[in-house]
């Protein structure tokens, strides 16, 4: 079964500057999805970057971007320019390339990001 | 495109009694998941449905859980009888079939047991 681990359970950055949130996980898999998923305190879920294990680039959106290390089975979130509506929980999340029962996506606890004015 | 709809947003009950909550996905959407996210912890899933049929339902406490898609669309959860364990976030996602890759979350409703 694959895990997700995020160890860092609160962050805090000062508005405008940058942060990294750290992930690791556990697969026997060689192809798979990797996730950061925002969730404010409005609990709706978003998706805020994607990752197939396949592509060796990383990932970008605008400020969001990923530092993913496939062997190191690492997945890492750096947000620059950090703003106060960045300020939520972040998920890193695991998906199975493969349909079916195994499309579910399997989470990390999640990290806490504060974030200073 | 509305998003996945999800009532109620809250819900305070006392223990043994009973409480259902209702989904409904982004039109289209064939594949249907509900998950559980307790406190300070990620969200679990409980239960995957595709159209109305289930295709895993392995971590759903089924002496007092059950959920049912019956026309393929909007989804029910049922709680029957609460214990004060099953106080979390009920989320639902869903995503155009399985073979997609981005699940899209509904707003969740936030289940208090006394």
């Amino acid at each position: 079964a694959q895990t997700v681990t995020q160890s860092q359970p609160e962050m805090s950055v000062q508005e405008a500057e940058t942060v990294t949130l750290s992930c690791t996980y556990d697969t026997s898999e060689s192809d798979y999805y990797l996730f950061w998923y925002k969730q404010p305190p409005s609990r709706q879920m978003i998706l805020v970057i994607r990752q197939e294990a396949y592509k060796q680039q990383n990932a970008t959106e605008n400020r969001f971007s990923v530092n993913f290390q496939k062997a190191a089975k690492s997945f890492s979130l750096k947000i620059s320019d950090s703003q106060l509506g960045d300020a939520a929980m972040y998920f890193c999340a695991y998906r199975s390339v493969f349909n079916g029962a195994n499309s579910k996506l399997t989470f990390g606890k999640g990290i806490t990001l504060s974030v200073r004015p | 495109e509305a998003g996945v709809a999800q009532s109620p947003r809250y819900k305070i009950i006392e223990k043994r009694q009973s409480v259902a909550f209702w989904c409904n996905p982004i039109s289209g959407h064939a594949t249907l998941y509900w998950y559980q996210q307790i406190l300070g912890q990620g969200p679990k899933l409980l239960i995957q449905f595709q159209n109305n049929g289930v295709v895993d339902d392995s971590q759903l406490p089924k002496d007092r859980f059950s959920a049912e898609r019956l026309k393929g669309v909007d989804s029910t959860l049922k709680i029957q009888p609460a214990k004060l364990e099953d106080s979390a976030v009920y989320l639902c996602a869903s995503i155009q079939s399985s073979r997609s890759d981005t699940q899209y979350f509904g707003p969740g409703t936030r289940l208090t047991v006394l």
